[in-house]
């Protein structure tokens, strides 16, 4: 089946730190993948996605490549701000898009 | 464009009530899906509708049911309310056809039962 593994938070950084939030995945076919970030009282804002294997997205500073060889989707930034604070969480949908599959989620606190 | 817009935004129910929550997808949008949002158990898909059909369901119980209108418009709602049922409940659209699956979110709807 289906489904997303994310790195367990809550992740604290100094501004300016570099970020990695890892993501692996199980999946039949070929998924495509997706982050997502929820800001306080909010719901979820696409951050970035990639549908096939070695592509990267990308949007305001943040990254991640999609690894077939390794089924993973890291997410990375490499200078984080405190307007980066925010619960990130990676997702899959299979080959048809009916259903999307979500992580745990990673809680992300930035400090001055 | 207009995002995902989700009525109401909070509601407050009492136990054995029944609710009903809508949603109203973005313009061109044909998939609305449903989810149920709570600190424990995370994001848990309830299901999702395209073009007026059921294409996908969770894993909950029959009291939630939902349907979609002609529109793309689609309520989702709940009977006989458990004190378990509190949460977040956030609808997202997408076109739900290759290579357009990504998923737009509203602001969800905050459901407290007492």
């Amino acid at each position: 089946g289906n489904s997303v593994t994310q790195m367990e938070g809550p992740v604290t950084l100094s501004e300016e730190a570099f970020l990695t939030i890892n993501c692996t995945y199980t999946a039949t076919g070929y998924p495509s993948l997706f982050w997502y970030v929820q800001y306080p009282g909010e719901g979820l804002q696409l951050l970035l996605k990639a549908t096939k294997a070695d592509d990267k997205g990308s949007n305001k500073g943040f990254e991640a490549t999609y690894r077939k060889e390794t089924t993973s989707f890291h997410l990375e930034k490499g200078s984080v701000q405190v307007s980066d604070s925010a619960v990130y969480f990676c997702a899959l949908t299979g080959d048809t898009g009916n259903q999307f599959y979500f992580g745990t989620g990673t809680s992300l606190t930035v400090i001055p | 464009k207009a995002g995902v817009t989700q009525t109401p935004r909070y509601l407050i129910k009492t136990r054995g009530q029944q609710v009903t929550l809508s949603c109203s997808p973005i313009s061109g949008h044909r998939s609305v899906s449903w989810y149920q949002q709570t600190p424990g158990q995370g994001l848990q898909f309830l299901f999702e509708y395209f073009s007026e059909t059921q294409r996908n369901k969770g894993n909950f119980p029959g009291r939630f049911s939902g349907r979609q209108f002609s529109n793309s418009r689609s309520e989702m709602n709940v009977s006989t309310l458990e004190l378990g049922d509190s949460a977040l409940y956030l609808c997202a659209s997408s076109m739900g056809q290759f290579p357009a699956y990504e998923q737009y979110f509203g602001p969800g709807t905050r459901l407290t039962v007492t």
